[in-house]
């Protein structure tokens, strides 16, 4: 099981868009909905939403106003954008396909503070 | 505040059978498939029992899962040390446009 890579920024100030990327394998992607999931410090899991090859997505109905998932078919990377953000995003966030995959990748710490 | 309800925290001493309470609706854990994810302090998730009561490969077989209903369990038998973590059940929620939902998770303790 090859672990997606991420990035983006980790550190942004309240009303600014998190942007985080997810490099994964086009084998993985085919016929599977890759997800973005995140945890706030000491806090539980919370699934964002999800997107698979043809570009369908579907969205947690408590974010689905700030999020927009894609996928760049050429480069095999999918991306989360979360705009308006506030200190309540502060959170550690994976992308994953939580119904497959044993192992997540290590996650991307995004912290909000003015 | 979730859909799914689990406790917040169980506990057992080594060796013992503990069980973990996933309590959901007819539009989620009735509807669809169960998963358990269990979480080690300071790592990343990790897929447990998926598809209700199906073992990934490397999962050892003191974990188990079982569904009934609308409700669901995981149950950890010959309890050790290592398996002091946090424990997550998730499933598919067919409500409004279909999300999938984590329970708050509950704290395993091995006395």
């Amino acid at each position: 099981q090859v672990q997606p890579q991420q990035w983006g920024a980790g550190l942004l100030k309240p009303s600014e868009t998190l942007s985080l990327t997810c490099a994964v394998s086009g084998e993985s992607f085919s016929g599977y909905y890759w997800s973005w999931i995140r945890q706030p410090p000491g806090k539980g899991l919370e699934w964002i939403g999800e997107i698979n090859q043809s570009g369908k997505t579907n969205y947690n109905p408590s974010l689905k106003s700030r999020v927009t998932i894609s996928f760049d078919t050429s480069k095999n990377q999918l991306s989360l954008k979360l705009n308006s953000v506030t200190t309540a995003d502060t959170a550690v966030y994976y992308c994953a396909r939580p119904s497959i995959d044993v192992h997540w990748g290590q996650g991307t710490l995004v912290t909000v503070s003015s | 505040q979730s859909v799914l309800t689990q406790p917040p925290s169980a506990s057992g001493t080594p060796g013992q059978r503990v069980t973990i309470s996933c309590s959901g609706s007819g539009s989620n854990i009735g509807k669809n498939y169960v998963y358990w994810y269990q979480q080690l302090p300071g790592t990343a998730p990790k897929l447990l029992i998926y598809r209700n009561d199906q073992w990934p490969s490397g999962v050892p077989d003191r974990f188990s899962g079982s569904k009934s209903g609308t409700a669901a369990s995981l149950a950890i038998s010959g309890l050790r040390s290592e398996d002091e973590a946090d424990y997550y059940c998730a499933a598919w929620d067919d409500s409004l446009s279909g999300f999938y939902v984590f329970g708050p998770g509950t704290k395993v303790t091995v006395l």
